[in-house]
């Protein structure tokens, strides 16, 4: 069966070092893989996608890598603030009958301590 | 910066009633999406719209599911008869364009309590 996984437990850091969240996945081929983050309450917001034919792809201080031999995603904040706190959502772009959907993973919650 | 806007923020019906979620996407946005995350759980894919017409459904969409653009900025999702499973957060997205390299914005959802 199709699966995505990311670290169900939360990954607590200390401010200022680097968070590395994890998405791996089984039996998908996507073309694209997005990253967004989740607040309480709020809807997802968009922060990096990432195509099948890139290694890395950099925003400011984040940094996502996509190996689709491992068939995994890593997903890093460097010199994590307290205001980084949230879920981290991995959704992959899955083309079908020429439309996208997003199918995500259940997300990781990362909590930065000051 | 131009936002996704859903109403009511939550809802609360009876078992059986109809319900209606509204949704403004972005006003230059031409693909619009409805998901639903069931509270603590993972966020899903129910339905995908354009030019009119659904382009791609879930499995959850069964029949009790529409959608529709009644005008030039409402998009809008309706349950015909609501179960307590119903419950859950609904998200409206819109994107620009087609295509694999397109984010999606997300509103903030509508909160849907079936009692």
């Amino acid at each position: 069966s199709q699966k995505i996984e990311q670290n169900s437990e939360a990954l607590n850091i200390q401010e200022g070092k680097t968070a590395t969240l994890t998405c791996n996945y089984t039996n998908y081929s996507p073309a694209y893989l997005q990253w967004y983050r989740q607040d309480p309450g709020r809807g997802p917001v968009f922060l990096l996608l990432i195509r099948e034919n890139e290694k890395e792809k950099r925003k400011e201080r984040l940094k996502v890598t996509f190996d689709t031999t491992l068939k995994q995603s890593l997903f890093h904040i460097t010199a994590s603030q307290p205001a980084d706190s949230a879920t981290y959502l991995c959704a992959l772009d899955m083309k079908s009958g020429g439309y996208n959907k997003l199918i995500f993973g259940a997300g990781t919650r990362l909590a930065v301590h000051p | 910066e131009p936002e996704v806007t859903q109403t009511p923020s939550h809802q609360v019906t009876q078992m059986g009633q109809e319900v209606i979620l509204r949704c403004v996407p972005i006003s230059n946005h031409l693909y619009f999406y409805w998901y639903r995350q069931i509270l603590g759980q993972k966020v899903e894919f129910l339905v995908s719209f354009y030019n009119n017409e659904i382009s791609e459904k879930s499995e959850i969409f069964d029949d009790q599911f529409s959608v529709e653009r009644p005008d030039g900025s409402n998009f809008t999702l309706k349950i015909r008869s609501t179960k307590l499973e119903d419950s859950a957060m609904y998200f409206c997205a819109s994107s620009a364009r087609q295509g694999s390299n397109q984010p999606q914005h997300f509103g903030d959802g509508t909160r849907l309590s079936i009692l």
